[in-house]
């Protein structure tokens, strides 16, 4: 079983639509949270980062933690077409070592 | 404030041959993690360095090593370059606390031909 598991996609929506990406995690000694984007040709861009359980929004943004399932989720509310990109989540055990699922492409469509 | 930046930002190699990479991280960070990213492995970690001492290391063959300078700059090394090593390497520093996030470099493109 992979550490991170994380729905490759792709996924394509219709602009203004409410996007959820999601990933499941198996270690319990993952602390740390994190939503990165990363358009073609560049490195990841760091979107969202969080410790505990539960919400946090910033702007369209919405990262979700459920520790007790060990889920995460990420929301984009009214979706650009400059959100299209590949979407990672990633963990972080107490170490620097990040631990990455495999991304998902996202398209939006004007 | 300036981003973490990689140079090169594309190379070319051919097998057998070894190839340095080179890490700026940002002003302040002393903590330097290398990634290789691949389309069939996503990313999966190399090493980090952390006041010139390698801290954690990944399930990469002793191929690959790196190194930090005082000033926090960071250089990775790929000797004996094999077809399998084609792949953008990422670079990304922190405060190195392991509670604060890792920003990242727009990476070096690599092709072993």
């Amino acid at each position: 079983q992979k550490e991170v598991e994380q729905d490759p996609g792709p996924l394509s929506v219709p602009e203004g639509a409410i996007v959820s990406l999601n990933c499941t995690y198996s270690n319990s000694a993952f602390q740390y949270f994190m939503w990165y984007r990363q358009y073609s040709r560049k490195g990841p861009e760091l979107l969202m980062y969080t410790y505990s359980s539960g919400n946090k929004e910033d702007g369209r943004f919405t990262a979700q933690v459920d520790k007790s399932s060990k889920y995460i989720s990420l929301f984009i509310r009214d979706s650009q077409p400059s959100d299209s990109a590949t979407y990672l989540c990633a963990t972080q055990g107490g170490s620097e070592k990040l631990v990455f699922g495999k991304g998902t492409k996202l398209t939006v469509n004007p | 404030k300036a981003g973490v930046t990689q140079t090169p930002r594309y190379l070319i190699k051919t097998r057998g041959q070894q190839v340095t990479l080179s890490c700026s991280p940002i002003s302040g960070h002393r903590s330097v993690s290398w990634y290789q990213q691949t389309p069939g492995q996503g990313l999966q970690f190399l090493f980090e360095y952390f006041s010139e001492t390698q801290r954690n290391k990944g399930n990469f063959p002793g191929r690959f090593s790196g190194r930090q300078f005082s000033n926090s700059r960071s250089e990775m090394n790929v000797s004996t370059l094999e077809l399998g090593d084609s792949a953008l390497y990422l670079c990304a520093s922190s405060s190195g606390t392991g509670d604060q996030p890792q920003h990242f470099g727009d990476g070096t493109r690599l092709s072993i031909l």
